[in-house]
């Protein structure tokens, strides 16, 4: 059964800190991987999607990477902001049903 | 504006009382999602319809049930039978059906149950 693990669970920076989230999952027989924004007692915000046959994707100050083979993804933040502070999700979408979230990494960004 | 409405933002329900949480969506999108998410969790898994008149199981769907007679609309019920149901109740949206390679989910506002 796929699983998918998130480190850290939370993390606190500074403004202006560059930053890194990493996801890890179990199955790699996946179509593509999400990374998600949930602000507190909101939806979801789907930030990047990378499929299954691509490195990475970039939005703004974004950077997702993603591989298949060790099963692992991780989501660069550059310059991170106050505005930035979130819980970030990702998710794997195996073949056959649908997607399979992590548990999160709440991230805190003072100013 | 398209997006996903879901309906009530907040619901109060006693023990052994069914309540059914709406989502509406004018996306056209084909494929439809609930997820629960309780504290310190990830989302997991309700139940999914790809198309009109079907939906599948998801990982935790006991005590749940949902129907698809419309394109746009994908009810979910909590019924007597689910035995925790206080959580948060996140229905999602995709233009692709699941077995298929792009699969961007939109997901509505959310539904917070809480049970008396």
């Amino acid at each position: 059964k796929q699983e998918v693990t998130q480190i850290p669970a939370a993390l606190s920076v500074p403004e202006g800190e560059n930053l890194v989230l990493n996801c890890s999952f179990t199955d790699s027989a996946i179509y593509n991987l999400q990374w998600f924004r949930q602000d507190p007692g909101k939806g979801l915000t789907s930030l990047l999607l990378i499929q299954s046959s691509q490195r990475e994707q970039t939005s703004g100050r974004l950077n997702a990477s993603l591989d298949k083979s060790s099963g692992r993804s991780t989501l660069y933040i550059a310059a991170s902001q106050p505005g930035d502070s979130a819980t970030y999700l990702c998710a794997v979408r195996p073949v056959g049903t649908a997607l399979i979230f992590g548990k999160g990494t709440t991230l805190s960004v003072s100013s | 504006d398209g997006g996903i409405t879901q309906s009530p933002k907040y619901l109060f329900r006693k023990e052994g009382q069914n309540v059914t949480l709406s989502c509406e969506q004018n996306l056209n999108h084909d494929a439809m999602y609930w997820y629960r998410q309780d504290p310190g969790q990830g989302l997991r898994l309700i139940y999914y319809s790809q198309i009109v008149n079907d939906f599948q199981k998801g990982d935790i769907a006991e005590g749940y049930s949902v129907s698809r007679e419309k394109k746009e609309s994908f009810p979910l019920t909590v019924t007597s039978a689910q035995k925790n149901p206080t959580a948060f109740y996140l229905c999602a949206s995709s233009i692709d059906r699941p077995g298929s390679g792009a699969n961007v989910l939109t997901f509505g506002a959310g539904s917070r149950l809480t049970v008396l």
